[in-house]
This record gives C-alpha cells, structure tokens and sequence, in this order.
C-alpha cells in the first residue's frame, strides 16, 4: 500500500469554526509533512514530524495547531482561521532508506474559509 | 536556507517534441533531488529523482541529469504527448537526521513550470 489518505476531500468554514484535517498512512513511514499549496505555486512546508515527535514548525500561526497520534495518523486543527489560509492542504509522508526519502502526497483537503 | 529556482515559468512545445525544464539550487548539501508532476486539482506526484552520488538517470521518456559543481539538475522529456501537460515542480532535499531519531528530508521547491503539450 503506497497511499496516503487524506480526509475530508472539501471543507468550507467560517473564521470562527473549530475544524480538523485528518491523514492517514500505512507505509510504515515514520515521517509525516503537512504542507499549505496556493493556486499555481509550489507547496509550503508547515510541520514535520519524525518519530511521532514535532520535528519542524516552519513560523506557522497558532491558529493551525497539528498532532501525530501515532505513527499512522497525522491532523490538523484550524481554529479561527483567515480568508487567506484558503488553499490546499496537503499531507505526505517518508521514509528515510539510504539517502532517499521520496516523500509520498497524499489527495490533499480544498479548505475555503469565509 | 535552500533556495531553488526554476526556468521556464511556463513552456509550451508541440506533441512530439522534447521539453526541457532547468533547476539552480543553493545549498551544497542538498543530496536528493525529486521532480513531481501535478495535474489540476490532483496530487503531486514523484516522476523522477535523483541523487548527489549519481550524474543522470532516465526512465523511459524521462531523464534527469545532475551537475554537482554548478549545483544545477535537469528534467528531459522526450516524445513529449498531449498527457505530459501539467505543473513541473523541482525540488531538493537535505536529509535531517541527529542521534535524538529524528530523521526527515526537508524538500524545497522550485516555483513550478506550467508545460503545455499541443496535439
């Protein structure tokens, strides 16, 4: 299985909605990215996790909070978020073997904050 | 940090042709270089990669060359066809690794390349 899933597909809220973006793998991949993608530009690193732990938070606002509850599952906790913070969100996921960790997309979840 | 740039911004070639994307990176400590697709409203997906220990490698109608000292890499596509159409993105990676067990590689992107495919 070389998927990462991501749920849900389409989110729409408001600015002061509670909401989460789940991931999932079952690669055994003990690292896990969420990343911020705008129309026609490239994706933005936002957090990484190695080992379950927050390895790299790239200055994201607090407003975004994520968590890795185990070595499979990776989310994203919006609150209060901004007009601008509509974008794709996308999660990937490596493994780090040799020098290679190809990092695998998962389909990514379209928010639109009104 | 890393910095990597992309040339063309946007190309556009005629079915049949070979499409040739450029990418500079900054930082010598880069080791693995992807190159992803992305087609609208889909997923980046890994075409090819690279890494520092190798000069070229090629998949089929893909190839992608590397040039350590000029810290530059290339994707080739041959026999281009109307299905290659799509985002480009480059990118490099440093793997982050320490004795704590925390092991990652942080990819840094170019801006992309839109390449059009003309039947």
């Amino acid at each position: 299985d070389t998927e990462v899933t991501q749920t849900p597909k389409h989110l729409v809220m408001g600015m002061t909605n509670k909401k989460s973006l789940k991931c999932e793998q079952h690669m055994g991949h003990r690292a896990m990215y969420w990343y911020k993608q705008k129309a026609k530009k490239p994706p933005e690193l936002m957090f990484v996790y190695s080992y379950e732990k927050l390895s790299i938070n790239e200055s994201v606002p607090s407003r975004f909070s994520p968590e890795c509850p185990n070595s499979s599952l990776l989310n994203l906790h919006l609150h209060a978020l901004q007009p601008e913070d509509s974008a794709l969100y996308l999660c990937a996921s490596s493994q780090v073997q040799g020098v290679t960790y190809e990092q695998y997309f998962g389909p990514g979840t379209r928010l639109t904050v009104t | 940090g890393e910095n990597v740039e992309q040339h063309p911004s946007t190309l556009s070639v005629q079915e049949g042709d070979s499409a040739v994307i450029k990418c500079t990176y900054s930082d010598s400590a880069s080791n693995y270089f992807p190159w992803y697709k992305q087609e609208l409203g889909k997923r980046p997906q890994l075409i090819i990669d690279i890494r520092s220990n190798v000069g070229e490698k090629k998949d089929q109608r893909i190839a992608v060359t590397l040039n350590k000292t000029a810290k530059h890499f290339s994707l080739h596509i041959t026999e281009t066809q109307p299905e290659d159409s799509a985002v480009y993105f480059c990118a490099a990676s440093t793997f982050r690794g320490n004795a704590g067990g925390t092991s990652y590689g942080k990819l840094t992107f170019g801006q992309g390349t839109i390449l059009t495919v003309h039947p």
